[in-house]
């Protein structure tokens, strides 16, 4: 079946602007993770939802950063005022549940100029 | 919070045995994980071990957990050129991965 996808594969922006990443879960996954990938370095958990509700966002770096899920399965990570740092690829991955193991899309590698 | 470290770089010759290690400072992770990345793809599971496991062997993957000095390790037997990859570590003990900085193996002829 399908995996995870996330949409766009890359995605080049400028200092300031707004950019919405996309993830499309596995179907039937109540879970899901967004984490970032520096160069270089391993995945940092930003949030995590069941269901609608985001039930941890402790790793939001701060309040540009926000995401939604509104229906329960596809999410949406918004980034206001960019800036060259928030240059990344971003990580989005579901599970059934708690523990069990998260499936991984390819990523959105964001460029910040 | 908890912190995962993992050396670099590895480097073996094609069909010996490739061990990459991992030390975590969180001693109450409840699950321990290995995944794979190759070049523009995402991240895979290879394998997992619970917390109140020594060992765990899947085909050609042994991992061996030591709960006292807080160490991860992860076998490959017969390394492969397409075992080629970045191999990171992870914990969890709530609902997020705590993943290390990766290990790069590169598997040659």
């Amino acid at each position: 079946g399908a995996g995870v996808s996330q949409t766009p594969s890359n995605k080049v922006t400028e200092k300031g602007k707004y950019v919405e990443l996309r993830c499309d879960p596995i179907s039937g996954h109540t879970a899901l993770y967004w984490y970032r990938q520096s160069l270089g370095q391993g995945p940092e958990f930003l949030i995590y939802f069941q269901g609608t509700g985001a039930a941890d966002d402790s790793g939001l770096p701060n309040d540009r950063f926000f995401a939604v899920r509104p229906e329960g399965s596809v999410s949406t990570l918004k980034i206001q005022r960019t800036e060259r740092g928030d240059s990344a690829v971003y990580l989005c991955a579901s599970s059934t549940g708690h523990y069990n193991e998260q499936f991984f899309g390819p990523g959105t590698r964001l460029t910040v100029l | 919070g908890e912190d995962v470290e993992q050396s670099l770089f590895l480097s073996v010759r094609e069909g010996d045995s490739s061990v990459i290690n991992c030390t975590y400072t969180d001693s109450s992770s409840t699950y321990l994980y290995w995944y794979k990345q190759e070049p523009g793809a995402g991240l895979q599971l290879l394998t997992y071990i619970f917390s109140n496991m020594d060992m765990k062997q899947d085909q050609r993957l042994t991992v061996l957990l030591n709960k006292k000095d807080k160490h991860l390790s992860l076998r490959i037997a017969d390394t492969q050129t397409g075992d080629s990859a970045i191999y990171f570590c992870a914990g969890t003990n709530t609902d997020k991965l705590i993943f290390g900085t990766g290990t790069r193996l590169q598997v040659f002829p």
